[in-house]
């Protein structure tokens, strides 16, 4: 069974830095490009960048490039997204989701989102 | 960037009757190896997005054949063909012929 398991909930003030995760299993992780969605409350669904962990190729939103990282390790099946200052805007759900192939065929499987919430 | 632009941005309908979303997109979603990677997610209150439809018609494992999809080039629709209460929710075209980006957003309830 393909499985994306998302880290837990997080609280941060602003200026502090956060990497979330997201783990495949039930399949060939290297395999299929795994992307970012934000969700901000109450809002639509916003693409922020893609990986793909066979060989850490990256493709970012211009809304997003510079303001995130987007990383994979796949000896453990994990792919991270980081902030280095994070802001009150970042607040938000947060989406993993692999991308069924050969890239383009739509995401077929969603973690469960990660919720960050950025307040001083 | 292609911009998706779905309408209407909500949908009232009665229960057992067809409800139908518009997908148009700012440039042509045929890709240079002859797909066009439309695809229609799900979203249920509360949960994560749920794909339906890939490939503008191509429905996905498990996903009811009350479901269809159809278009070209840069006007797409998903149909529901009788509405049933677990269909309550936002739905989202997303295209991914380059790079990827996501629509509005349309808000399917029950009247």
């Amino acid at each position: 069974e393909v499985q994306l398991v998302q880290s837990g909930a997080e609280v941060k003030k602003p200026g502090e830095s956060l990497k979330i995760s997201c783990k495949g299993s039930g399949y060939s992780f290297t395999s299929y490009w795994i992307g970012w969605v934000r969700q901000m409350p109450g809002k639509g669904l916003e693409w922020m960048g893609i990986i793909y962990p066979g060989d850490s190729d990256t493709r970012y939103s211009p809304s997003f490039q510079g303001q995130v990282t987007i990383s994979a390790d796949k000896s453990i099946s994990t792919a991270y997204l980081q902030w280095s200052s994070l802001k009150a805007s970042d607040t938000a759900m947060y989406y993993c989701a692999r991308d069924g192939g050969p890239p383009g065929e739509g995401f077929d499987y969603w973690g469960q989102g990660t919720l960050v919430t950025v307040s001083s | 960037d292609i911009v998706m632009t779905q309408t209407p941005l909500s949908s009232p309908v009665t229960l057992g009757q067809p409800a139908s979303i518009s997908c148009r997109s700012s440039q042509s979603l045929v890709h240079s190896d002859g797909n066009t990677y439309l695809s229609w997610l799900q979203q249920r209150p509360g949960q994560p997005p749920r794909l339906l439809i890939y490939k503008i018609s191509n429905r996905f494992s498990g996903v009811p054949d009350r479901f269809s999809g159809s278009g070209a080039g840069t006007d797409f629709t998903l149909k529901i063909s009788r509405v049933e209460a677990e269909d309550v929710g936002v739905y989202y075209c997303m295209q991914a012929t380059q790079l990827w980006t996501f629509g509005q957003g349309t808000k399917v309830e029950i009247k």
